[in-house]
């Protein structure tokens, strides 16, 4: 067990619709990523936060949004879903933001979200 | 841009034998990470190992080792004894301002 959780384990939906995939890191972590993995893209890196701020944004479509709370949980939101949103979508947590100076950064995922889009 | 390539698609081992699963990788930073994970059929992504850019030893974690060659700019990771529970997806990974993932290798141990 990582210490990462994710909610729900797993999301059937219809295209156009709106979901919100729930991540609460592990003890003492202020770095939040998330992350999509499908057949054709493999494993994608979506976004970062630091302690409730954006730190980093990677292939992140502008129907997706992710915020982390001052909890320190995260929560992305997909919106107009569409068929190609299918995928595994992972949080991770780590104790250190990412930066060349920072490279023992190691995240510890979550088991991951498994969106349908039917 | 950072870069990492895993060329094997699919790898093959017999129980009890050692196999390499090769990355190389591609980036102007001096200082950075590369990390190796393992994700089974089940689909959680597991942290097995990490090699820092400055480290002067290779890493090593119980049957996991990191064959880390810095000028060639590899980071092969050597699994011992291998068990049929090792049958799973590995990705190499490294970090910078964001970590970028392999494509993978499937590894399958044969008993």
């Amino acid at each position: 067990d990582s210490g990462v959780t994710q909610t729900p384990k797993h999301l059937i939906t219809a295209t156009g619709q709106r979901v919100t995939l729930r991540c609460s890191p592990r003890s003492g972590d202020l770095s939040v990523y998330w992350y999509q993995q499908s057949l054709d893209q493999g494993l994608q890196f979506l976004i970062q936060y630091y302690n409730g701020e954006e730190r980093a944004k990677g292939n992140i479509l502008e129907r997706f949004s992710a915020q982390q709370f001052p909890d320190l949980h995260s929560e992305l939101n997909l919106s107009s879903l569409e068929l190609g949103d299918s995928a595994l979508y992972f949080c991770a947590s780590s104790s250190r933001t990412s930066g060349s100076l920072l490279a023992k950064n190691i995240q510890y995922f979550g088991a991951g979200t498994r969106l349908s889009v039917l | 841009a950072q870069k990492i390539t895993q060329t094997q698609p699919g790898m093959f081992v017999q129980e009890k034998e050692a196999v390499t699963l090769d990355c190389t990788y591609d980036t102007s930073d001096q200082s950075y990470g590369l990390f190796w994970y393992k994700q089974p059929s089940s689909g959680e992504m597991i942290f097995l190992i990490y090699q820092g850019s400055y480290d002067e030893q290779n890493a090593t974690e119980g049957r996991y080792s990191l064959n880390f060659q810095k000028a060639r700019k590899s980071a092969n990771l050597v699994i011992s004894a291998s068990q049929l529970g090792d049958s799973a997806m590995y990705f190499c990974a490294m970090n910078g301002n964001d970590m970028r993932f392999g494509a993978g290798t499937r590894l399958t141990v044969k008993p």
